[in-house]
């Protein structure tokens, strides 16, 4: 299964935009990549998932290189409430994920 | 419509007994996996269930085991409990485990051993 790099903390301001990398050099053509947040002791809550091409919804943009070897998580107009821990994941078939360590977001006033 | 439905919230147990989580998936979801997550090793899946079958299972000893029901519904239990076995257990479910399906998460069950 493919795995992910991404760093372990960032800062933000509120209301600028966060934008968080993930590296996945080893993905497989078939396998999505997902994104997924989790406050301290709640389930994580998914935020966007994607194949190939960008993808935009209510809660953020993914942007995936074309060589999809890399992907980007951008939060428009962070909020206080977007402090969290957040995972990327590559898919496989199932739903065996594997969530790495994840960016620690926090979000400064 | 309802989310993934875990029962109970908190738990407290001691050493060497068992207890059983269990978790309720979104209506029409028909796959179900179960992950812990502790401090020092992250979320680490345990197993995954699908139409009453066991379909993938992670690294974890004989002692954690689970079953589905006809319903979707979902247990899992632990036997000769440890310590170490102290972590938030998480359920989460999808339609069939489809690589293009969202999977939603439960807000887990916190279990103390002592």
């Amino acid at each position: 299964d493919a795995k992910t790099t991404q760093p372990p903390s960032m800062d933000c301001a509120e209301g600028r935009a966060a934008n968080l990398p993930c590296n996945h050099s080893t993905i497989s053509g078939n396998e999505y990549v997902y994104w997924y947040r989790q406050i301290h002791s709640q389930g994580p809550q998914y935020i966007i998932h994607g194949l190939k091409n960008n993808e935009t919804n209510e809660m953020a943009s993914l942007i995936i290189t074309e060589d999809r070897k890399s992907s980007t998580l951008i939060l428009p107009h962070a909020t206080l409430r977007d402090t969290a821990v957040y995972y990327c994941i590559v898919r496989p078939t199932g739903n065996q994920f594997y969530f790495g360590t994840g960016t620690s977001l926090t979000v400064i006033p | 419509k309802a989310g993934v439905t875990q029962t109970p919230r908190y738990l407290i147990k001691t050493r060497g007994q068992q207890v059983t989580l269990s978790c309720s998936p979104i209506s029409g979801h028909r796959s179900v996996s179960w992950y812990q997550q502790t401090p020092g090793q992250g979320l680490q899946f345990l197993f995954e269930y699908f139409s009453e079958t066991q379909r993938n299972k992670g690294n974890f000893p004989g002692r954690f085991s689970g079953r589905q029901f006809s319903n979707s519904r979902s247990e899992m239990n632990v036997s000769t409990l440890e310590l170490g076995d102290s972590a938030l257990y998480l359920c989460a479910s999808s339609l069939s485990g489809q690589s293009a399906e969202k999977l939603f998460f439960g807000s887990g069950t916190q279990l103390s051993v002592l």
